[in-house]
């Protein structure tokens, strides 16, 4: 079935590097993804990966996928206070079309 | 591109009345999903339409919801009567075949 994991809260400090992990059960999965959601926004994509991929780098971000585990893991490297906000995980299975998302990780950063 | 553009951005109304929801989405999208927020359930898929038809909807709580996509520009989530558990943030989101889903701002909807 369909099921995406986060936990809910992660502080930092500013500079420091933050990771927000998630665990989906579909081993099906197409595309997982990570959008970011500030207050009073709608979700705006981040990065996403293949599920053939291992890892995808993108300026500060990294995504890693580990899918023995299930396991997919955001790095926000140098985490600015611009970066608070709410980090959702999703899954979809067999292209775009049916998007599961997680509850979401607030990441709250300290200056 | 404007992106997806929702209306409106706050609603509020008494229980009972009659709340339409408002989608535009990106031009040349042909999917369009209904997203519902909340804080107990976080985020879940209502409903979604590819070329303007409906595929699955077994996501609409109730009979009070519905949605149509008359065509490929435009699509309303409408409830009918509204409850005060209808209150929410209702997100509306595009894509085409080779795109992730691009979200609207939302509109947060107050059911007193």
């Amino acid at each position: 079935g369909e099921d995406v994991e986060q936990s809910l809260f992660l502080s930092v400090r500013e500079g420091d590097s933050s990771v927000i992990n998630c665990t989906y059960t579909d081993s099906s999965s197409t595309y997982l993804y990570w959008y970011k959601q500030e207050p009073g926004a709608g979700l705006q994509l981040l990065t996403y990966i293949f599920s053939n991929m291992d890892m995808k780098q993108d300026q500060r971000l990294t995504v890693l996928l580990n899918k023995k585990d299930k396991h997919l893991s955001l790095r926000i490297a140098d985490t600015q206070t611009g970066d608070s906000a709410i980090y959702f995980c999703a899954e979809s299975i067999g292209g775009y079309q049916k998007v599961t998302f997680g509850i979401g990780t607030k990441l709250q950063v300290i200056p | 591109d404007a992106g997806v553009i929702q209306s409106p951005r706050h609603e509020v109304t008494e229980m009972g009345q009659e709340v339409t929801l408002r989608c535009k989405p990106i031009s040349g999208h042909n999917s369009l999903f209904w997203y519902r927020q909340t804080m107990m359930r976080g985020l879940e898929l209502l409903i979604y339409f590819n070329n303007n038809v409906p595929i699955d909807d077994s996501g609409m709580p109730e009979d009070r919801f519905s949605a149509k996509m008359p065509n490929a520009s435009f699509s309303t989530l409408k409830i009918q009567p509204s409850e005060p558990r209808d209150s929410a943030v209702y997100f509306c989101a595009s894509s085409s075949g080779d795109s992730p889903l691009h979200f609207g701002n939302g509109t947060r909807l107050t059911v007193t």
